[in-house]
């Protein structure tokens, strides 16, 4: 049973436009969510986090969103940029907890 | 700072030998994780230690087992190993179960 789920395994931008990763969870325990990004041949990388109690939170170009009614939490990266084309991963912790429980990751293509 | 490394980055086995890999992280963390991370999966937490000389299984703790005798290493070993063991390995460590965690860059396992 998957916990943490990213229904779409890729999505495909141009560049300058929006592009939106959605991730949804079922697990209500979770009380903080991170986004990972992860270039071939290498780890992936924290990239923004947001705190349950929290409904966005923004850096830079990259906004997360939540809404815990839905269980669901997007990324928006604005503008998108070749350079951004890689896997990403949302993740759920849970409160006390010391698992990140991570989605199947969605991989993202920005065409020039 | 050479943050979190992995040793060896690739490696082929036969089915039932064994094998160590090593992690090390010279950020002095307390937290640190093996993960495996296969095709539409995402990372699945294999085990983890919340400090020197403790361990804790994960998600998908079978067929595995870890050490952590220093601060800075978390050896992750395969006793006999097994075709479904084919997987990409990931390390990570951090401060806090909460806080960001950081990544190796991955040991490629290939299991005849």
């Amino acid at each position: 049973d998957q916990q943490v789920k990213q229904n779409s395994p890729s999505l495909s931008v141009q560049e300058g436009r929006i592009s939106i990763l959605n991730c949804d969870y079922t697990n209500s325990m979770f009380d903080y969510f991170l986004w990972y990004k992860k270039y071939p041949a290498e780890g992936p990388t924290f990239l923004i986090s947001i705190s349950s109690i929290k409904d966005k939170n923004e850096d830079g170009r990259f906004t997360v969103f939540l809404n815990k009614s839905a269980k669901h939490l997007s990324l928006h990266i604005v503008p998108s940029q070749p350079g951004d084309s890689a896997v990403y991963f949302c993740a759920g912790l849970r409160n006390a907890g010391n698992m990140l429980t991570f989605g199947g990751g969605t991989r993202l293509m920005v065409k020039p | 700072n050479a943050g979190v490394t992995q040793t060896p980055k690739f490696r082929v086995l036969k089915t039932g030998q064994s094998m160590t890999l090593l992690c090390a992280q010279d950020m002095n963390h307390e937290y640190m994780y093996w993960y495996r991370q296969d095709p539409g999966m995402g990372l699945r937490l294999i085990h983890y230690s919340v400090g020197e000389g403790t361990t804790a299984k994960g998600e998908v703790p079978d067929g595995y087992n870890v050490s952590r005798l220093k601060k800075q290493n978390f050896l992750l070993g395969l006793e006999s190993a097994a075709p479904s063991q084919t997987s990409v390995y990931f390390c990570a460590s951090s401060i806090t179960s909460a806080s960001e965690q950081f990544f190796g860059p991955g040991t490629r396992l290939t299991v005849l």
